[in-house]
């Protein structure tokens, strides 16, 4: 099973600064890879899917970057709504696995 | 609009058994793979099992060792989870996705809202 390492654990910000979230897979996935974003009490929601694809809606200061075991979701410049936990995901091994998250909070 | 209604959660005892379902809309059901993704409280989200768009071929996490069976009916475009032996460890909100193929290809577009298991006695 591949073990996705999201870092950090917490990332403490201020709206308007630039946010930078890094996910490792143990072993490569390619570039499948995708992030989600998810609010308290509400589902996740997809952002971006095969590293650097944004999803249907997305606003663009979302990007994604990176392939193999090295990946990045870079936020170019914060939202007060953009405040909440990020997952990476992999589908490079049919046994899907998630990080444990990065909670953005406001500084 | 693509939704997913999940319904079924609820108290169940250790050792028991429970059922949920996902009923979709909005999208050609019989044509996308659907996934169970479950986020037990506080914590993050896991993979439990995917299902490919005919029902033939099925995945599971390999923590279940055997105690959930997904299933689906393309004619009520519902999805289901079964699940027995039930432990304190499965609590948690068990959500169902939509794949983006007709095999299961773990690219989740639409989620839905989730349903809360709670195993205690």
């Amino acid at each position: 099973e591949i073990v996705l390492t999201q870092i950090p654990d917490t990332l403490s910000l201020s709206a308007g600064e630039r946010a930078t979230l890094s996910c490792r897979a143990s072993q490569s996935v390619s570039n499948y890879l995708a992030w989600y974003q998810q609010k308290p009490g509400q589902a996740p929601r997809l952002l971006i899917y095969d590293a650097t694809k944004r999803a249907t809606g997305i606003p663009a200061r979302f990007s994604g970057s990176g392939s193999g075991t090295d990946f990045t979701l870079t936020i170019s410049s914060l939202e007060p709504e953009d405040f909440a936990v990020y997952y990476c995901q992999q589908r490079g091994d049919w046994r899907y696995s998630f990080g444990q998250g990065t909670k953005l909070e406001i500084k | 609009e693509v939704q997913l209604l999940e319904s079924g959660g609820g108290l169940v005892q250790p050792g028991g058994s429970l059922t949920v379902a996902c009923t979709a809309s909005g999208f050609t059901f019989s044509t996308h793979a659907m996934s169970w993704v479950r986020q037990a409280p506080g914590t993050g989200l896991e993979w439990v099992s995917a299902i490919n768009a005919g029902g033939s071929r099925t995945f599971y996490a390999d923590s279940l060792k055997g105690r959930f069976t997904i299933s689906r009916d393309n004619s009520k475009n519902t999805l289901y989870l079964q699940m027995h032996s039930l432990r304190a460890e499965d609590t948690a909100v068990y959500y169902c996705v939509e794949d983006v193929g007709y095999d299961s290809s773990g690219s989740f577009d639409h989620w839905g809202q989730g349903t809360l298991v709670t195993v205690s006695s």
